[in-house]
């Protein structure tokens, strides 16, 4: 069966500092992965999607960059985190062929 | 803690004929209820959101969510389909108040509509 992981599940980190969000998909290949950011007041927002090793869109321009180094990871990173960046950062896939979406658990950063 | 539970995986129904997608939640707290829906190879839509004000919510496309307290419910309907709201919809629930509450998702109801 397939399975999503995304971790951490919370972080606290300060102004300036680096970030890093790993998303990993078990028992599936190629699938399309993505890149979700909940902020105050709104809903879910696009952020980057995959849908291959090293292809990226950037759906908003941003602090944030993307990454897919294998088949089945997705990260997330910052150079220097700002204020701005706190919200709820939530990882998806899904197969190509299919409009079913899987998502992880979240990771909820807090930027001091 | 908090949960979501949408009862169909799956919900079939005619062009024309009314649209009722389940869901029952869970919170500890006063949660902020929302209804999402993915259409094929697109990022998630938010369809209608409850933060606390009036108990039946109207969203986009004809769609609207009644939150009943007493039954943990908030279930989504729409009086008449069309071939356009074939996708899959989740409801996510959330503790309110500030920018990085933990948002938790159904596992998402996929909607099919005949002609």
């Amino acid at each position: 069966s397939q399975t999503i992981h995304q971790w951490p599940a919370t972080l606290v980190q300060p102004v300036g500092s680096p970030l890093s969000l790993e998303c990993t998909v078990e028992g599936t290949s190629n699938p399309n992965l993505y890149w979700y950011r909940q902020a105050a007041g709104r809903g879910l927002q696009l952020l980057f999607y995959s849908v291959g090793i090293g292809q990226i869109s950037s759906e908003v321009p941003q602090n944030l960059s993307a990454s897919r180094p294998q088949d089945r990871q997705f990260i997330l990173s910052s150079k220097k985190l700002l204020l701005s960046d706190s919200g709820f950062y939530l990882c998806a896939w899904s197969q190509v062929t299919r409009s079913r979406y899987t998502f992880g658990s979240g990771t909820r950063l807090t930027v001091v | 803690a908090q949960s979501v539970t949408q009862l169909d995986s799956h919900v079939s129904v005619s062009e024309g004929t009314p649209v009722l997608l389940r869901c029952n939640y869970s919170s500890s707290y006063s949660p902020s209820l929302f209804w999402y829906v993915q259409h094929p190879n697109k990022g998630l839509q938010l369809l209608l959101k409850y933060t606390s004000a009036a108990t039946l919510v109207k969203g986009i496309n004809g769609f609207e969510a009644e939150f009943k307290k007493s039954e943990t419910s908030f279930h989504l309907t729409k009086p008449s389909a069309h071939m356009s709201d074939a996708a899959e919809y989740f409801c996510v629930v959330s503790l309110s108040g500030g920018s990085n509450y933990k948002l938790t998702f159904g596992k998402g109801t996929l909607l099919t509509v005949n002609p």
